[in-house]
């Protein structure tokens, strides 16, 4: 998967408590993207960094915020979790903008109860 | 609004032969274009892409073609084996300010008989 991790792999939670998802890469890329799968979505973007601090809205960010506060991490928060956002969650990462191949981890299963 | 679609939401092949997946997209101003793998439980795999200056371009047992008349983007599987058996998404990517973004398609789930 490119030397990208995600953590936690799976997570159960209630709704109305917050959650956080953390994706690390060890590429040095630049460009870091978190997308949620659902059964007949396909994959949708959520949020994305074109370098540190630099973030900006995708096709479907709300009810998240991201964070990204060096080049190897990138967070992405719920901050009250919805049964609407049980999903799966992919990071994604490119070496630049001319870069245009995005390189994806293995995914986190969130279940919002 | 612009979006990326398959034409077939499942494929059966027996082991050995081609495979054809085939995906339509509507954004004109798409650019490039990658074909993605994803088996049960992983991430999306990339498998190869193609420019839109090109019309075809090989890789190793993998073969896409774009036809940009009719907006027409197949991938091409040579002796398909059990393990091409997957979930294959094109994707199309296009500048949109800071950063270039991917819109998928809802994929085809490609099934290898013995």
């Amino acid at each position: 998967d490119a030397g990208i991790t995600q953590s936690p792999r799976h997570k159960v939670t209630e709704t109305g408590t917050p959650v956080t998802l953390r994706c690390h890469q060890t590429e040095n890329h630049r460009y870091m993207y978190w997308y949620r799968q659902d059964p007949g979505h396909g994959l949708r973007l959520i949020h994305y960094s074109y370098g540190v601090k630099d973030t900006d809205k995708g096709e479907v960010s709300d009810g998240y915020s991201v964070s990204r506060s060096k080049t190897e991490d990138f967070l992405l928060t719920l901050e009250s979790a919805t049964s609407s956002q049980t999903s799966v969650y992919f990071c994604a990462i490119s070496e630049s903008k001319q870069q245009e191949t995005q390189y994806f981890g293995p995914g986190t299963r969130l279940l919002v109860l | 609004g612009e979006s990326v679609g398959l034409h077939l939401p499942t494929l059966s092949v027996q082991e050995g032969d081609n495979s054809i997946i085939n995906c339509a997209y509507s954004n004109s101003a798409s650019d490039y274009f990658i074909w993605y793998k994803q088996e049960s439980g992983k991430g999306p795999q990339f498998i190869i892409d193609i420019r839109s200056n090109m019309d075809k371009r090989q890789g190793q047992r993998v073969t896409v073609l774009l036809n940009k008349t009719v907006k027409h983007l197949s991938l091409q599987i040579a002796a398909t084996q059990p393990g091409d058996s997957a979930v294959y998404f094109c994707a199309e990517n296009r500048s949109t300010g800071s950063a270039r973004q991917l819109t998928f398609g809802s994929g085809t789930q490609l099934t290898v008989l013995p």
